[in-house]
C-alpha cells in the first residue's frame, strides 16, 4: 500500500463546477508536490511545497489553486477548467527538496473535464 | 537548462531476457540525481533506482541496475531476468543538486511489454 493516498481516483466534471484534489502522506516527509500527466507528453510539474511553503509555481493557470495546510496534506482546488486539462493528477512526497531523496507517488486522479 | 531524452517509445522483450532502457541527460550542474520510475497499468509511479552524479559505482537494486556513464551523458536501466510483471512505463528522472533544486524532470518514457 502506497505512502502517499490520493482522492478521488477518478473525477468527471464540467468546466463551471468547482472540485478539489486531495493528497495525504504517512512518511514523515518535508515536500509534497502535484504534478499533471497528459497522454503523450512527460510529467510536468505543477507546484512544489516545502514544509507548507509554496517554492515553486511552474506557470500553471490560476484555475489551478493549491493548498498545504501541514506538511501532511496538500489540496489542488479546481475550477472553471477546460478539457484541455483532463489528464492524470499525480501527487508526491520526498523527504527533501535535494538529490538524493526520491519522489514517493500516489496512485493519481483520472480528471475528465466535459 | 535541464533535459532528459528516452529514445525508445517502446520495446518488446521476451520473458526471462535482459533488456536496457536508454536515457540521455543535460545539464550544466557538476551536482546531480538520475531517479528510474516504473508506472504500471494503475497509474501509480513506483521509485525503482538512484544515482548520484558523484557516486563511484553503478547503482543496483536486486534485478535493476544503472549502466551510468557520466562522460556521456548516460544513464540506462538494466533489468535483468524480465518478467511477466515488468510490463509498463518506465521513466528516467533528474534533479540538479544546486540550483533547481526543487525540480525534478522527467523523460517522456518508454513503455516496455514482456513477452510470455
Amino acid at each position: 500500500e502506497t505512502g502517499v493516498t490520493q482522492t478521488p481516483r477518478h473525477l468527471v466534471m464540467g468546466m463551471t463546477n468547482k472540485k478539489s484534489l486531495k493528497c495525504e502522506q504517512h512518511l514523515g516527509h518535508n515536500a509534497m508536490y502535484w504534478y499533471k500527466q497528459s497522454a503523450k507528453k512527460p510529467l510536468e510539474l505543477m507546484f512544489v511545497y516545502s514544509l507548507e511553503e509554496r517554492v515553486e509555481n511552474n506557470s500553471v493557470p490560476s484555475r489551478f489553486s493549491p493548498e498545504c495546510p501541514n506538511s501532511s496534506h496538500l489540496f489542488l482546488h479546481l475550477h472553471t477548467l477546460q478539457p484541455e486539462d483532463s489528464a492524470l493528477y499525480l501527487c508526491a512526497s520526498s523527504q527533501t527538496l535535494t538529490s538524493p531523496s526520491p519522489l514517493h507517488f500516489g496512485n493519481g486522479t483520472r480528471l475528465t473535464v466535459t | 537548462a535541464q533535459k532528459i531524452t528516452q529514445t525508445q517509445p517502446g520495446m518488446f522483450v521476451q520473458e526471462k531476457e535482459a533488456v536496457t532502457l536508454d536515457c540521455t541527460y543535460d545539464t550544466s550542474d557538476p551536482s546531480y540525481g538520475l531517479f528510474w520510475y516504473k508506472q504500471p497499468s494503475s497509474g501509480e509511479m513506483i521509485f525503482l533506482i538512484y544515482q548520484g552524479s558523484y557516486d563511484q559505482q553503478n547503482a543496483t537494486e536486486g534485478r535493476y541496475s544503472l549502466n551510468f556513464q557520466k562522460a556521456r551523458k548516460s544513464a540506462n536501466l538494466v533489468i535483468s531476468a524480465s518478467q511477466l510483471g515488468d510490463s509498463a512505463m518506465y521513466f528516467c528522472a533528474m534533479r540538479e543538486g544546486r540550483s533547481s533544486a526543487s525540480k525534478i524532470i522527467f523523460g517522456s518514457g518508454t513503455r516496455l511489454s514482456i513477452r510470455p
